[in-house]
Order: C-alpha cells, then sequence, then structure tokens
C-alpha cells in the first residue's frame, strides 16, 4: 500500500533553515509528480510547491518562492523540502501529497501524516 | 487563480442535504478537485475533475460545475461527515486551494 512519511519537523529560529523528508513506498516513485502542502494552525490548506517525477519541473508558491527549495531522490524513493530565511508566518504542519495524473487534469490522492514545523525565537 | 468558497461555515444534522459551493476567479474548465480534512488529521480526497467520485468514497458526494462556478453536494448526511472541506484548482500550475467550509452538527 501507498505510505507517505514525512520527517524533519521542529522548532526552528526565524531566519534560520530546515529541511523536510518525505519517504516513499508501496509505488513506482521516480513516475509520479509530488507536492508539499502545508497548513498553519488553525488555518486552512496552502500548496507550497511542485517537482515532477524526474526533477526536471519545479513550481512554488508565491509566498515561498525564492526562500523553498524541492528537490528529490529517485533512487531513496525521497522528496524533500529545504526551507530558507524562515519566519513566523512558516509555522505550519507540511505535507507531502502525491500527484495522480489523467484526462481529468489532475489531484493529491495519497498524503503523509504531516510534520510540525514551528518558527519562533 | 483565486478560490472563494461559500459558505466558511455550516451547520446541519443527520440526514440533511448539503451543498457548498467553490468559485474560481477565472475559468478552470472542469480541474477542480473537492477534499474533506478531520482534525488532525490530513486531507483525503473526495471528488476529482468536477464530477468524478473517487474510489472508495460514497455516493452520498457529488460535485458539479465548469468554468468557474462548482458545487459540492452531500445527500444525506451522515456524522462522519462533520469535518472541513476543501476545493483545490488545478487548471494552473501554481495549485491553489479554497478557504475551507467547516461543516458542524447543529
Amino acid at each position: 500500500q501507498v505510505e507517505l512519511v514525512e520527517s524533519g519537523g521542529g522548532v526552528v529560529q526565524p531566519g534560520r533553515s530546515l529541511r523536510l523528508s518525505c519517504a516513499a513506498s508501496g509505488f513506482a516513485f521516480s513516475t509520479y509528480g509530488m507536492h508539499w502542502v502545508r497548513q498553519a494552525p488553525g488555518k486552512g490548506l496552502e500548496w507550497v510547491a511542485f517537482i515532477s517525477y524526474d526533477g526536471s519541473d519545479k513550481n512554488y508558491g508565491d509566498s515561498v518562492k525564492g526562500r523553498f527549495i524541492i528537490s528529490r531522490d529517485n533512487a531513496k524513493n525521497t522528496v524533500f523540502l529545504e526551507m530558507n530565511s524562515m519566519t513566523v508566518e512558516d509555522t505550519a504542519v507540511y505535507y507531502c501529497a502525491k500527484k495522480a495524473t489523467g484526462w481529468f487534469g489532475e489531484f493529491l490522492d495519497y498524503w503523509g501524516q504531516g510534520t510540525l514545523v514551528t518558527v519562533s525565537s | 487563480i483565486q478560490m472563494t468558497q461559500s459558505p466558511s461555515s455550516l451547520s446541519a444534522v443527520v440526514g440533511d442535504r448539503v451543498t457548498i459551493t467553490c468559485r474560481a476567479s477565472q475559468s478552470i474548465t472542469t480541474y477542480l478537485n473537492w477534499y474533506q480534512q478531520k482534525p488532525g488529521k490530513a486531507p483525503k480526497v473526495l471528488i476529482y475533475g468536477a464530477s468524478n467520485l473517487q474510489s472508495g468514497v460514497p455516493s452520498r458526494f457529488s460535485g458539479s460545475g465548469s468554468g468557474t462556478d462548482f458545487t459540492l453536494t452531500i445527500s444525506g448526511l451522515q456524522a462522519e461527515d462533520f469535518a472541513t472541506y476543501y476545493c483545490q484548482q488545478t487548471y494552473s500550475v501554481f495549485n491553489t486551494f479554497g478557504q475551507g467550509t467547516r461543516l458542524d452538527i447543529k
């Protein structure tokens, strides 16, 4: 069965960096695009970033563009989110999610359990 | 692309028929998905491509719409349906979610 497990969350000071990982299993990881989505405490979902199956295409939300970097290691079935110049507004639960694609467009068919990132001095 | 859901919250009882609306700031054809999220859990897809029911999702959930206006309908609310619902557009590579609709028990 498909499983996505995020790790790397924790408490970080403003201006510092943190790297999240998402380990995937149960599907052909190297053939699927992957997304990161976050949710601030008590708030709604915010799309963060996308990486294509081979890493050649990357897109970012406006609030993280220029600060966050998404990458993947298909040999290790893992997707990463490197977060730099962090601010208190980056405090959220971060989810990785697998992209499903077809004639209907795309949607996120599997999600991890999330990892909490808290930016605080 | 901005996604606006209405209402932001609503109260209902078991057995009710409930409709949630999502409006896009420009046409997204049918590249619209609906998710359900329960407290402390990851979201779960219900409807994709505006009207296609994801495998394993009960048939009381249905979606419709195209262009800029979309609806999620739950026919015959069950206790397990009380949750927050989000729409998502994937017409643009810069995906966006609606702000969410919280459905709770009246």
